[in-house]
């Protein structure tokens, strides 16, 4: 069984750029979630995919965007990046069921540096 | 607004002793899941354990256990026989069932960081 993998492992980036990042789910996994975490600090939930489609954000502006892809793989994208941005950024896969079981399997996560 | 609060921020403990990581909530939910995740420093987190909160039994996973206070929104992680490589960030997370079949989002504490002595 493959797990959660993410790519890039590091990445810099200069305040205005725009940033992508991907993550595989695990296998037979249906649902994507993508969370930050500032150094620090606990992580913080940006958006949940499921079904290809949006359900569920945090408190994130809308330069935040994602997608998920009919293999349930996900992209995060950010545009006009900021300082406050860097962080790691990690994806979270899990298999929705009629009661929505919450073990969600993180990824190895991407650390994103702003300059 | 639910909250997860790790009063907690660093542990430390002999190996082969015990530890207790204190974890408590606030939420007006009557059903939900609450978790302790592991994130050593190559930063892959972890699961260790959940509790249903429907659940009065308190979960057992080898040398982790939680001894779960529903009345007292108190959730708290104990490690037993401690070993060197149970040193990392262990953060309380929770999380409400969906029954439409996705699911929503984990709300976690800030993390206590735990050191383990030789």
């Amino acid at each position: 069984e493959t797990g959660v993998t993410q790519s890039p492992t590091h990445l810099i980036k200069t305040r205005g750029q725009q940033v992508t990042l991907r993550c595989s789910s695990q296998s037979g996994h249906n649902t994507v979630s993508w969370y930050q975490q500032a150094l620090g600090q606990g992580p913080q939930f940006i958006f949940q995919y499921y079904r290809e489609e949006e359900n569920g954000r945090g408190n994130f502006p809308p330069r935040f965007s994602g997608l998920q892809f009919p293999n349930y793989s996900s992209e995060l994208n950010v545009n006009a990046l900021e300082l406050d941005d860097s962080a790691l950024y990690l994806c979270a896969s899990s298999r929705a069921s009629g009661r929505g079981s919450y073990e969600q399997y993180f990824g190895p996560g991407t650390r994103l540096t702003v300059t | 607004a639910q909250t997860v609060t790790q009063s907690q921020p660093e542990m430390s403990v002999q190996e082969a002793e015990t530890v207790t990581l204190s974890c408590t909530y606030d939420t007006s939910e009557s059903d939900y899941y609450l978790f302790w995740y592991k994130q050593p420093p190559s930063r892959q987190m972890i699961l260790v354990i959940r509790q249903e909160a429907y659940k009065q039994q308190n979960a057992t996973e080898n040398r982790f256990s939680v001894n779960f206070q529903k009345a007292a929104k108190s959730f708290s992680l104990k490690i037993s026989d401690s070993q060197l490589g149970d040193a990392a960030m262990y953060f309380c997370a929770y999380g409400i069932p969906n029954y439409g079949g996705s699911q929503g989002n984990l709300i976690f504490g800030k993390g206590t960081k735990l050191s383990v002595k030789p």
